[in-house]
């Protein structure tokens, strides 16, 4: 596809379960992130991978929230014993090279719309 | 503390006239600043970006001025066009290291 593609859209998860959220970025973009968006609030930094290694994981909010991206393309977001405060929009972005600035803008995907009940 | 502030969560224009938005910054060592549009059920899209060497940057419609001295930038949109209601997102960052958000500010152009 030409942009970044997000799955699912919509998820509504029990507190307790684990969700698992999916990112393909744009072909041949090196760098991924996540982001968490809360409601009126803008995107906020979640973890960082360049190609497979993950570089920066400093966002993540707990230990509950792991992200991977094996084969340095699709990347997941796992969310372990989902609370209310994780509801939220998960966003996905790619870029050619690093954080952004210089031609690396980031691309965006649509997001996963998580809510928690 | 937020280190990106966008003082106005709103804003509404007239087709055809300016929209100005702003947006502060705390951090001294940003080098990087970018503008992004979202639609609603949209990710966010780019839509233009200067660098801390420049105080200007232009795209047809669109352009970003910087005065790093009051740490402020602003997005001008001339003419507005009732497309360009969105929410307007403003980023910095520096070099190598993660884009930092504002809030957003929800910009409407009625015709």
């Amino acid at each position: 596809g030409a942009g970044v593609s997000q799955s699912p859209r919509y998820k509504v998860a029990k507190r307790g379960q684990d969700v698992a959220l999916r990112c393909d970025p744009i072909s041949g973009h090196v760098s991924l992130f996540w982001y968490q968006q809360a409601l009126g609030q803008g995107p906020e930094f979640l973890t960082y991978f360049q190609n497979e290694a993950q570089l920066d994981k400093s966002g993540l909010p707990s230990d509950r929230f792991f992200a991977e991206r094996p084969e340095g393309s699709v990347s997941t977001l796992k969310i372990q014993r989902t609370q209310q405060e994780d509801s939220a929009v998960y966003l996905c972005a790619s870029s050619l090279g690093g954080f952004g600035g210089g031609g690396n803008e980031q691309f965006f995907g649509p997001g996963t719309r998580l809510t928690v009940l | 503390d937020q280190q990106v502030k966008q003082n106005s969560p709103s804003l509404s224009v007239q087709e055809g006239r300016i929209s100005i938005l702003n947006c502060d910054y705390t951090n001294s060592m940003f080098d990087y600043f970018l503008w992004y549009k979202k639609y609603p059920a949209e990710g966010p899209t780019f839509l233009i970006s200067i660098s801390s060497i420049k105080d200007k940057n232009e795209d047809g419609r669109f352009t970003v001025f910087l005065n790093k001295s009051a740490k402020h930038l602003s997005l001008h949109i001339v003419p507005s066009q009732p497309g360009d209601s969105a929410v307007y997102f403003c980023a910095a960052n520096q070099a190598g290291t993660a884009l930092i958000f504002g809030k957003g500010t929800t910009l409407s152009v009625s015709s």
